[in-house]
C-alpha cells in the first residue's frame, strides 16, 4: 500500500530556532500534500494545501510567513517552522495523494515538536 | 456549513463490552466521503473505513461495523467485544467533493477499554 514517511518523528529544541520537517511519498507521485496540526487532546486541524510546483495554499488564520511550505517535487514536501516559540509546539501531520478526485490521502506517522 | 460533529468526548467500557461511537455531519455536497481514523497514543493516524456518500450499506470488518444513515446525517463505528487493544482516540471525518480533498475532522472520542 501507499506509504508516506515523515521525519523526524520528533524533535525538542530551543526557542527562536527554525525547525523543518520533511513529508515524502515513498513508493507513489504526490500531486498534493497537506499539512495538519494537533495541539494536545484536540483534533487535526488542517494548515495549509500544497500543490507540487506551486505555492502552498493556508487555511484562514495560519502565518504563512511563519510555517513556510515548500514541494518542490512530486515526493517531497517540507514544513518550516521558522523561529519557532513555546505555543508552536504540537503534534504536525502530513499526508499525500495524488492526482485524481477519488484518491486517498494517506498520513505520514507525525512530527512531535516541543519548543523549550 | 461543513462540519463533523463527535459528542461523546470520552468513553469508558469494561473490556467485552459493545460500545458505538457516534458521528453526525453536515455538507452542502451530494457527493462526499466519510471516514473513521484510530489515533492510539503513539500518534500515527490508522485508517479504519472510507464511505461515500452514495453507498449506504452498512459494512461488518470483523469486530467493527459501520452504520450509515443519510437520513440522519450520521455514520456511527460500533466496537463489539471490544478489547484493551482498542484503546485510542477515535476520528470521523467529512471530504466533501466541492473541497478539493480537504479531510474535515471531528473532535475526535477517547475511548478507554478497561481491563
Amino acid at each position: 500500500g501507499a506509504v508516506v514517511s515523515q521525519h523526524p518523528s520528533w524533535v525538542i529544541c530551543k526557542s527562536g530556532t527554525s525547525v523543518k520537517i520533511e513529508c515524502r511519498s515513498l513508493d507513489f507521485q504526490a500531486t498534493t500534500m497537506f499539512w495538519y496540526r494537533q495541539f494536545p487532546k484536540q483534533s487535526l486541524m488542517l494548515m495549509a494545501t500544497s500543490n507540487e510546483g506551486s505555492k502552498a495554499t493556508y487555511e484562514q488564520g495560519v502565518e504563512k510567513d511563519k510555517f513556510l511550505i515548500n514541494h518542490a517535487s512530486l515526493t517531497l514536501s517540507t514544513l518550516t517552522v521558522t523561529s519557532a516559540h513555546p505555543e508552536d509546539s504540537s503534534f504536525y501531520i502530513c499526508s499525500a495523494t495524488k492526482r485524481g478526485d477519488n484518491q486517498p490521502q494517506h498520513f505520514g506517522d507525525g512530527t512531535r515538536l516541543s519548543i523549550l | 456549513a461543513q462540519k463533523v460533529t463527535q459528542a461523546q468526548t470520552e468513553i469508558s467500557v469494561v473490556e467485552k463490552e459493545d460500545v458505538t461511537l457516534d458521528c453526525v455531519y453536515e455538507t452542502r455536497d451530494t457527493t462526499y466521503y466519510l471516514f473513521w481514523y484510530k489515533q492510539p497514543p503513539s500518534g500515527e493516524l490508522v485508517f479504519l473505513i472510507r464511505r461515500n456518500s452514495f453507498d449506504e450499506q452498512n459494512e461488518i470488518s470483523g469486530r467493527y461495523s459501520w452504520n450509515f444513515q443519510k437520513s440522519t446525517s450520521s455514520f456511527n463505528f460500533t466496537i463489539t467485544a471490544s478489547q484493551v487493544v482498542d484503546s485510542a482516540v477515535y476520528f470521523c471525518a467529512l471530504r466533501p467533493w466541492s473541497s478539493a480533498s480537504k479531510i474535515i475532522f471531528g473532535s475526535g472520542t477517547r475511548l478507554s477499554i478497561r481491563p
